[in-house]
C-alpha cells in the first residue's frame, strides 16, 4: 500500500521565492497534518485538517505560511515569501479518524527545504 | 502546561547491550502515549502505543515500553540493541477525549550503536 507521499523531497530556493510543498495522504484517512522539524525546535505541528477542513492552525508561524486541502487526496503547504529561517524538514502525515484520537499517525518521508 | 521531556539528548550503546530511553510527561489527565522512531532521512514510524490495560506494551522491532502513572513516565526499552536501531526516538502524548488530534512531542533522543 502506498504511504503518505510528499513532493518535492528536496528543494533549494532563494529568499523571497514562493515555495509549495505537496502531500497525498493515505487513501481513506480523514486527518492530515503538516509538521515542521528543525534542530532547534524539534517537531512542531503547523496545522491539521479533518475531512479537508482546517481544524487547528495555531502552529502556523505567520501569514507567510498557508495550507490548503482542496480534496481528500491532496494538500499543499505554501510559503510566500520564503526566508532562510524557514529552512527545515516539512512532514505531512495522515491518520484515520475512526475510533479514538490515539489512532496511528503515518508520516511521509518529508520535504527538505533550504532557503538561501 | 502540557509537555514531554526526553532527558537524554544523545545515547551511545554497544551492539547487544540493553537500552532504556526515558520519557516523562506533564498532562492534565492520563494521555495516550506513543513512541516513534525516525531513521536518517526518513519520516517517523510508530514503534508502540499505550491506551489502557497492561502497562507494559510490546512494539515492533523488539521494543517495549512501560507506563508508570505514578511517575508520569513511559520509558522505552530493548533487551539487546542491533546496529540498525541507530536512529532518533520520539516520545509523544495525546488527548483521550474529544476530537483534538494534537500530539505533544518530546525533542527526541538520538541513539548511536557501537559495533
Amino acid at each position: 500500500d502506498a504511504g503518505v507521499i510528499q513532493s518535492p523531497r528536496h528543494e533549494v530556493t532563494e529568499m523571497g521565492q514562493e515555495v509549495t510543498l505537496r502531500c497525498k495522504p493515505i487513501s481513506g484517512h480523514d486527518y492530515l497534518f503538516w509538521y515542521r522539524q528543525t534542530m532547534m525546535r524539534g517537531l512542531e505541528l503547523l496545522i491539521y485538517f479533518n475531512n479537508n477542513v482546517p481544524i487547528d492552525d495555531s502552529g502556523m508561524p505567520e501569514d507567510r505560511f498557508s495550507a490548503k486541502m482542496p480534496n481528500a487526496s491532496f494538500s499543499t503547504l505554501k510559503i510566500q515569501p520564503s526566508e532562510p529561517r524557514d529552512s527545515a524538514v516539512y512532514f505531512c502525515a495522515s491518520s484515520s479518524g475512526t475510533g479514538f484520537s490515539g489512532n496511528t499517525i503515518y508520516f511521509g518521508e518529508g520535504s527538505w527545504l533550504t532557503v538561501v | 502546561a502540557q509537555s514531554v521531556t526526553q532527558p537524554d539528548i544523545h545515547i551511545t550503546v554497544s551492539e547487544g547491550a540493553s537500552l532504556e530511553l526515558r520519557c516523562n510527561y506533564s498532562y492534565g489527565a492520563t494521555p495516550y502515549l506513543f513512541w516513534y522512531v525516525q531513521s536518517p532521512g526518513q519520516g517517523l514510524q510508530l514503534l508502540l502505543k499505550y491506551f489502557s490495560g497492561d502497562t507494559l506494551v510490546q512494539g515492533i522491532k523488539g521494543f517495549e515500553a512501560e507506563f508508570k502513572r505514578s511517575q508520569s513516565s513511559f520509558n522505552l526499552r530493548k533487551p539487546s540493541v542491533h546496529w540498525s536501531d541507530a536512529a532518533e526516538y520520539f516520545c509523544a502524548v495525546g488527548p483521550r477525549a474529544g476530537n483534538n488530534r494534537k500530539l505533544i512531542w518530546g525533542l527526541g533522543t538520538s541513539l548511536a550503536v557501537n559495533p
